[in-house]
């Protein structure tokens, strides 16, 4: 039972550079969301997804574009990457219905450096 | 908006010591609550969650939270604390569309 998965696991980049953020999950979930995790800072929300073809911003959404054209993958792009986004950036998802006491689960992250 | 506050930044439990790590929160509706472990390299896993009823909810590992809408709180508790507990602890509100507003996280390290 796979879960959530996220590609790569770790990635380095140099500023100016554009990548995406795989996140595929085989539970038919309906919400899935991106966070991304700064020591000091917790977990903050980047964007999150309803369903397929629904994406909507969170916390920190600049830098980053998503889009959710089937229910298992929800892919983070970054357009042009700079320091401050060095991070470790977690996808989740939960099951529809019940609104937020919805469990979410995690995948393992991928840890991205900016150089 | 929702926001959670973790007061403890780090804790240092002595091993088969008692452990309390705080949180209070700030929610309009009524909170669903949430704690999450997270081991060093690894990803977020669930210890326990609040929707309602029961005030005090038992989790995975050893762990109990308690909700107290008076304090607006929902502390971690373990009676005595192992080893492999030495990890960071986050404790999240769940907010709308199945999103969660995180706290900044308790370090917890056990001593011997």
């Amino acid at each position: 039972n796979a879960g959530v998965t996220q590609t790569p696991k770790f990635q380095v980049l140099k500023t100016g550079q554009s990548m995406t953020l795989q996140c595929a999950q085989d539970m038919n979930h309906e919400y899935m969301s991106w966070y991304r995790q700064d020591p000091g800072m917790g977990l903050r929300l980047i964007h999150y997804s309803v369903g397929a073809g629904i994406t909507d911003q969170g916390e920190v959404p600049n830098g980053y574009n998503v889009s959710r054209s089937t229910t298992e993958d929800f892919p983070l792009r970054l357009l042009s990457a700079a320091p401050s986004q060095t991070s470790v950036y977690f996808c989740a998802s939960s099951p529809s219905g019940g609104g937020a006491k919805n469990i979410q689960y995690f995948g393992a992250g991928t840890r991205l450096s900016v150089l | 908006a929702q926001s959670v506050t973790q007061p403890d930044i780090h804790i240092t439990v002595s091993e088969g010591a008692s452990l309390e790590l705080r949180c209070n929160y700030s929610y309009g509706a009524t909170p669903y609550l949430f704690w999450y472990v997270q081991s060093p390299g690894q990803g977020l896993q669930l210890l326990l969650k609040y929707f309602s009823g029961d005030t005090l909810v038992q989790g995975i590992k050893g762990f109990e939270a308690e909700f107290k809408r008076s304090q607006s709180s929902f502390n971690l508790r373990k009676p005595s604390v192992h080893w492999s507990d030495a990890a960071e602890y986050f404790c999240a509100v769940g907010a709308g569309y199945s999103t969660l507003t995180f706290g900044k996280g308790t370090m917890l390290l056990v001593s011997p």
